[in-house]
């Protein structure tokens, strides 16, 4: 199985603020890789895949980047909305992973 | 896009239930899908993916034989078949449309809002 690791765990950032979070695979990926935002009580909400390909009506202040096993979501100019824990997942091969999750608080 | 998951609740180790996800506003049989699941305190976790025409399904090791999952084409529903349910099944499972007609390699696209199975006695 490929394993998911991101960095940090969590984070503290205020509005307005601009925020990486990063995501390491174990193995080589390509660019199959997508990012998830879920809030507490609220479906997940799919933002990126193909590793820095927006999912319709997301924001551009969301991007991503990185190929084969490194990886970075970047939000700018943070709104409270925005405040959530975020998710990297593969899908270059089955089992599907997901890294551990970065929650992202309000400082 | 709509998913709404149904059929969830309490059951008690060993048990059977059956969770559906009606799915609305795209061609059902055009996309993939896949139920996710997340335990309490915990993070998301895939469970299970089938292609949106061949039927072909994909399971995670922890459920492979006793969760199974199929559609229903004609009524634009999703089915998670559930047995030998077991404590470490407990979470809020998640509907999800892919992103296309194929589940070799799947991109989450829209999720539903979660229904919630507890396994206790």
């Amino acid at each position: 199985d490929i394993q998911m690791t991101q960095s940090p765990a969590s984070l503290s950032a205020s509005v307005g603020d601009r925020v990486t979070i990063t995501c390491r695979a174990s193995q080589g990926i390509s660019n199959y890789l997508a990012w998830i935002q879920h809030k507490p009580g609220k479906a997940p909400k799919s933002l990126i895949y193909a590793a820095s390909h927006l999912h319709s009506g997301v924001p551009s202040k969301f991007s991503g980047s990185g190929s084969g096993t490194d990886f970075t979501l970047t939000i700018s100019s943070l709104q409270p909305e925005d405040f959530a824990t975020y998710y990297c997942q593969q899908y270059y091969s089955y089992p599907l992973t997901f890294g551990q999750g970065t929650r992202l608080e309000i400082k | 896009v709509q998913l709404l998951e149904s059929g969830g609740g309490l059951v008690q180790p060993g048990g059977s239930l059956r969770l559906s996800c009606a799915a609305s506003g795209f061609t059902f049989n055009n996309f993939a899908m896949a139920w996710a699941r997340q335990a309490p305190g915990k993070g998301l976790e895939w469970v299970t993916s089938i292609s949106g025409r061949s039927g072909h399904t994909y399971y995670a090791d922890s459920v492979k034989g006793r969760l199974t999952i199929s559609r229903d084409n004609s009524q634009n529903i999703l089915y998670l078949q559930m047995n030998s349910l077991r404590a470490e099944d407990t979470a809020m499972y998640y509907c999800a449309k892919g992103l296309g007609v194929g589940a070799t390699w799947f991109e989450f696209d829209y999720w539903g809002q979660g229904i919630l199975v507890t396994v206790a006695t």
